[in-house]
């Protein structure tokens, strides 16, 4: 089973703070996605990166695949309440088909 | 365009119960999935399955079932509820090849 390790689990910042969140592997990934959930809600796609030492922007979110393909990063900006959610990885499962392994998750708060 | 809509939201069951969830699209997507997502561990595939009339395990299958006899139609069902069943459950689509996954708002589960 590939496992896809985030950190940090929680992480709680005033508004205007920059942040980064990890997540690794030991495997190699063809691709890597990340999405946010808001509660009560379903997960939402934000990006995929597909080559190694790929970067991506999303007005304040910048993700990263590691040159590896094993490894990615998001940052964020100015950080705003609005920004506050869960935020997931998650890579395309080995054998085949559209199975997607789901990384343990971060907790980001943002307060005023 | 409804997209993937899960019912019921909430459900509290006690032990042994069985129920089915119920997870329909509308957008035509070969592929559909289960997924339970408990505190600290992300989201695990419970089953999935790439076309009308084939499913298959995923990570966590013990204790549920699915059948798709429809391309719009993913119910999962518990056999005999336990409380370590106690979740929240999330239905997603995609379209074949494609690793963007679209999800339901969730159904929360409580097996007292």
């Amino acid at each position: 089973t590939q496992l896809l390790e985030q950190s940090p689990q929680f992480l709680s910042i005033q508004e205007g703070e920059n942040l980064t969140v990890y997540c690794n592997s030991s495997s190699v990934f063809s691709s890597l996605q990340w999405y946010r959930q808001e509660p009560g809600e379903g997960p939402v796609l934000l990006v995929t990166v597909v080559t190694g030492g790929e970067v991506k922007k999303l007005k304040r979110l910048t993700f990263q695949f590691g040159d590896a393909r094993k490894d990615s990063s998001l940052h964020i900006t100015a950080a705003q309440p609005g920004d506050t959610g869960l935020y997931l990885c998650a890579a395309k499962s080995t054998g085949g088909g559209n199975k997607l392994t789901f990384g343990t998750g971060t907790q980001l708060k943002v307060e005023l | 365009n409804a997209g993937v809509t899960q019912t019921p939201k909430f459900q509290v069951l006690k032990t042994g119960q069985s129920m089915t969830l119920q997870c329909a699209q509308d957008m035509n997507h070969e592929y559909m999935s289960w997924y339970r997502q408990d505190p600290g561990m992300g989201l695990r595939l419970i089953h999935y399955s790439v076309g009308a009339g084939i499913t298959d395990q995923g990570e966590v299958p013990n204790g549920y079932n699915v059948s798709r006899s429809t391309t719009e139609d993913f119910p999962l069902r518990l056999l005999s509820a336990a409380p370590s069943q106690t979740s929240v459950y999330f239905c997603a689509s995609s379209y074949r090849g494609s690793t963007e996954a679209f999800f339901g708002q969730g159904t929360r589960l409580t097996v007292v």
